[in-house]
């Protein structure tokens, strides 16, 4: 059983691109987190995700950060516009819908220039 | 904000047991204690939890107080393998709740 799958592993933007981060759950997971690490610092939680809903937004940014998780394929997070300051490890954990223990992705580490 | 407390950094030797404190006065009845590790530049990784009884599993122990209000992580063995940032965390038991996670500890494991 593959465990959660991010991509790219490493991105790179110049200010003003885009960034679209992938995370594809563990097989059966319906539920999907997205949590920032900045530089030297703890993870902080984004947003909680199930298939075409979004339950929890509480720590999204409230401008240029948006997240989707379709009924097919891979949840997304997109970041338009970037600044430097979004450069940041941003990990996607999973779980089911009975288990209350989540299982992170290798991350994405996305560098600004 | 984490309702947890812990050291910063703390050393063991390899070979040696490892004991991480974790401080959570303010757990709540229903919430449980986990426990999650971070080496470098990988994603977190799920150690143990637990209420309120002592926990063992493949990778450690975990001793909760009586009261509730700390806890203790025991890798039995460390190993320089197991140098991380462990994250004491409280959570109630509701799949919709997001992990907040604190500093942690940083555990550097010495030859």
């Amino acid at each position: 059983n593959a465990g959660v799958m991010q991509n790219p592993r490493h991105l790179v933007r110049r200010r003003g691109q885009e960034a679209r981060l992938r995370c594809s759950p563990m097989k059966g997971h319906s539920h999907v987190y997205w949590y920032r690490q900045l530089p030297e610092e703890g993870l902080k939680f984004m947003v909680y995700l199930q298939k075409e809903n979004i339950i929890d937004e509480s720590g999204m940014p409230k401008e240029r950060f948006s997240a989707e998780f379709p009924k097919e394929g891979p949840s997304i997070l997109r970041i338009q516009q970037v600044v430097r300051g979004d450069s940041a490890a941003y990990f996607c954990a999973s779980s089911t819908a009975l288990s209350y223990e989540q299982f992170f992705g290798p991350g994405t580490r996305l560098t600004v220039l | 904000d984490a309702k947890t407390t812990q050291p910063t950094s703390m050393d063991c030797a390899e070979g040696r047991a490892a004991n991480l404190p974790c401080n959570h006065s303010t757990i709540s009845g229903n919430e449980y204690v986990y426990w999650y590790r971070q080496i470098h530049s990988q994603g977190p990784q799920y150690i143990i939890h637990g209420l309120k009884n002592n926990e063992t599993n493949e990778m450690a122990s975990l001793i909760i107080t009586e009261d509730r209000k700390s806890s203790t992580l025991i890798l039995p063995h460390a190993t320089l393998r197991d140098t991380a940032v462990y994250y004491c965390i409280v959570r109630s038991p509701n799949r919709d709740d997001k992990i907040i996670f604190g500093k942690g500890t940083r555990l550097h494991i010495l030859p």
